[in-house]
This record gives structure tokens, C-alpha cells and sequence, in this order.
């Protein structure tokens, strides 16, 4: 599976748009690009995937480049509970790889 | 029901010990998952079960041994473990093992000290 690059970590004011960009240069035709954050001491949560088209769900939304070498995890109005670590993966062969992620904190 | 859950949430136990983990799940998930979690890193895959057979064992030592009685528990069993075996175990299942509808479902995991 192609690797991913992500910012070690970022902050974000409560109630704006937190922007989480990835890097997947690597991509090949079928992998999907998948998305998930870890809250401290819980199981990774899903957050939303894609494959080539623009995604939105009731918790974000996915933005993938034409060439499909990078995308951006966008929560609309962030809370103090979306303070997590965020994994973007790219998925093919039933493994899912985590990298190391962002750490999102959101201030007050 | 959209819950998996592991039993026990927390384990210790000697490096002579045998003890199991169990996951459990009631979604119809046809492919289940363990993973390994050392602290402040990221989930590593261990196994996956697809239709109740294992199709990946990502090189992990036999003192782990899973087993997938049916299609809604997902056991591993621990023999002879060692102190760097210490680390969160995470279940997780998924409607197919692969393909677009892959969105893996985790459990809160068992936390496991070997002494």
C-alpha cells in the first residue's frame, strides 16, 4: 500500500474549519484514500473515505486532487472533542496501514 | 448494533501465563481484525479474518494465536509472552475485507501488561 505524510501537528480555534492535508503521491488506481482520528485511550473511529470524487458525511469532508497525489480532511466547525490524532491511509489489499498522523488540538 | 467489544478491558499476566482475548461483533461483519498498539504509536495489523479464515498474519510471533470460531467472535490466545508484548490489542470488523466498503468498526481493546 502507498504511504502517507501528514503534519506531525496542528492547531485549531473552536468553531472553525480545521483543515487536515495529506500526502499520497504513491497512490495507484484502486487504492482508496481512508481517513480515521483516535481520540486518547479509545479505538480508532472512521471517519470518512474516497476514492476519486469529492466526499461528505455528517462528520466531514474529503477533498482529493485530480491527480490523486494529496487530499485534505476538512472538519467544518470544529469542537474541543475533535482534539485527536487523525490517520489518513491509503487503502488497497485489505490492509490498513497507519502512519503516524496529525495530532489535532483544538483551542478554546 | 453497531458496537464491537473485547473482553477483558484490562489484562495482566505472567510470562508463564495463557490467557485469551476475545472480540465480538453483531453487525454481519464477514472480515475481523487484530491489531497492536504500543504507546504514543500508531495501530500495527497482527491478523485478518476473512469469511472465517485467516488470510493475513503480518509475521507475528506463534505466541499469538488467533482463532475465529464464527463469524461474530474473533479470539487471540497469549502463551509465554514477554514484557515488550505490553501494549493496547484492538479488535475491529468490516463488511467485506476489502474494496470500497472496508470501514473497519474498532473496539475500545484490551490493555495488556505482561510482567
Amino acid at each position: 500500500d502507498a504511504k502517507t505524510t501528514q503534519p506531525t501537528s496542528m492547531d485549531c480555534a473552536e468553531g472553525r474549519a480545521a483543515n487536515l492535508p495529506c500526502n499520497h503521491s504513491t497512490i495507484s488506481g484502486n487504492e482508496y484514500v481512508y481517513w480515521y482520528r483516535q481520540i486518547h485511550s479509545q479505538g480508532p473511529q472512521y471517519i470518512i473515505h474516497g476514492l476519486k470524487n469529492n466526499e461528505t458525511n455528517e462528520m466531514a469532508s474529503l477533498i482529493i486532487t485530480e491527480d490523486r497525489k494529496s487530499s485534505t480532511l476538512i472538519l467544518p466547525h470544529a469542537t474541543l472533542r475533535d482534539t485527536a490524532v487523525y490517520y489518513c491511509i491509503v487503502f488497497g489489499n485489505e490492509k490498513l496501514t497507519f502512519g503516524t498522523g496529525t495530532r489535532l488540538t483544538i483551542i478554546p | 448494533d453497531t458496537e464491537v467489544t473485547q473482553t477483558p478491558k484490562h489484562l495482566v499476566m505472567g510470562m508463564t501465563n495463557k490467557k485469551s482475548l476475545k472480540c465480538e461483533q453483531h453487525m454481519g461483519h464477514r472480515a475481523m481484525y487484530w491489531y497492536k498498539q504500543k504507546a504514543k504509536k500508531p495501530p500495527e495489523l497482527m491478523f485478518v479474518y476473512s469469511y472465517e479464515k485467516l488470510s493475513i498474519n503480518e509475521s507475528v510471533p506463534s505466541r499469538f494465536s488467533p482463532e475465529c470460531p464464527n463469524s461474530s467472535l474473533l479470539n487471540l490466545h497469549l502463551h509465554a509472552l514477554q514484557p515488550e508484548d505490553s501494549a493496547l490489542y484492538l479488535c475491529a470488523s468490516s463488511q467485506v475485507p476489502s474494496g470500497y466498503y472496508n470501514e473497519q468498526f474498532f473496539g475500545p481493546g484490551t490493555r495488556l501488561t505482561v510482567l
